[in-house]
C-alpha cells in the first residue's frame, strides 16, 4: 500500500512569516502534485513536479521534488492570510493518485 | 467554460439506505474520477471512468459503483450505507486519460454525505 505522509499536520503562523511543509513516502512516484483546498471547496492544483530534484516557483511558493522522487516540500515566503487552507500532496502511482492527509495552515493577520 | 459541478451539496441518509451522487464534468473533459474525503484526511481514490467504462478502482467494496454517460457526466452509487461512509465525495474531471500527473484534474466542490 502506498502511503504519503505530510508534516506538520497543523501549522499556525503570523502574517509575514516563512514556512515549509513536507510530503514523504517510501514509494517512488512518477510525478507529484500539490493542491490547496479551502473549506467547502474541492482541491485546486498548484503545481506538478515530474523530475527528481526539480524546483518550481509560483509567486511566493517554492516546490521541490526530491532527487529520489519519494519526497517533496512546499516553502511559502512571507505568508498571507489568503494562504490559509489545507495543503495536500498527491503522488501518481500507476493509474491512480494517492493523496496525503494534508497540512492545515492558518495564517493570522 | 463551465467548471465541474456536483449535486446535491449536502445529503443526510440512514444506515442501510442507498444514495446516488451526480457530477457534471468540465466542458471537453472525457474522464471522471471519484474520491472520498473523510474528515481530517486527504481524498481517497474510489474509481475512474473513461468513455463510459471503469478505468481503475481503488480499495473500495463493490457496493460503491458508478456510471458515466455519453455526455461524460457521471454518477456515484453507494448501497447499504454504513456510518463510515460519512464523508465529502469529490468528483474530478480531466481532458485525457493516461498517466496521472501528465494532466490536470479539476475538482468539483463535493457532496457532503452524512449517514446516521
Amino acid at each position: 500500500t502506498q502511503l504519503l505522509e505530510q508534516s506538520p499536520q497543523f501549522l499556525s503562523i503570523q502574517e509575514g512569516e516563512n514556512l515549509t511543509v513536507y510530503c514523504n513516502s517510501s514509494s517512488v512516484f512518477s510525478s507529484l502534485q500539490w493542491y490547496r483546498q479551502e473549506p467547502g471547496e474541492g482541491p485546486v492544483l498548484l503545481v506538478t513536479v515530474v523530475t527528481g530534484g526539480e524546483v518550481k516557483k509560483l509567486k511566493r511558493l517554492t516546490f521541490q521534488f526530491g532527487d529520489a522522487r519519494k519526497d517533496s516540500s512546499l516553502h511559502i515566503t512571507a505568508a498571507q492570510p489568503g494562504d490559509t487552507g489545507l495543503y495536500l500532496c498527491a503522488g501518481a502511482f500507476g493509474q491512480n493518485f494517492v493523496f496525503g492527509p494534508g497540512t492545515r495552515l492558518s495564517v493570522l493577520p | 467554460e463551465t467548471g465541474v459541478t456536483q449535486s446535491p451539496t449536502h445529503l443526510i441518509k440512514t444506515r442501510g439506505q442507498q444514495v446516488t451522487l451526480r457530477c457534471s464534468s468540465q466542458s471537453g473533459h472525457n474522464t471522471v474520477s471519484w474520491y472520498q474525503q473523510a474528515l481530517g484526511q486527504g481524498p481517497q481514490f474510489i474509481f475512474q471512468y473513461y468513455r463510459e467504462e471503469e478505468n481503475g478502482r481503488g480499495n473500495f467494496p463493490p457496493r460503491f459503483s458508478g456510471l458515466q454517460f455519453p455526455n461524460y457526466s457521471s454518477e456515484l452509487n453507494v448501497n447499504a450505507l454504513e456510518l463510515d461512509d460519512s464523508a465529502l465525495y469529490l468528483c474530478a474531471s480531466s481532458p485525457i486519460v493516461g498517466t496521472p500527473g501528465k494532466y490536470t484534474q479539476y475538482f468539483g466542490p463535493g457532496t457532503r454525505l452524512t449517514v446516521l
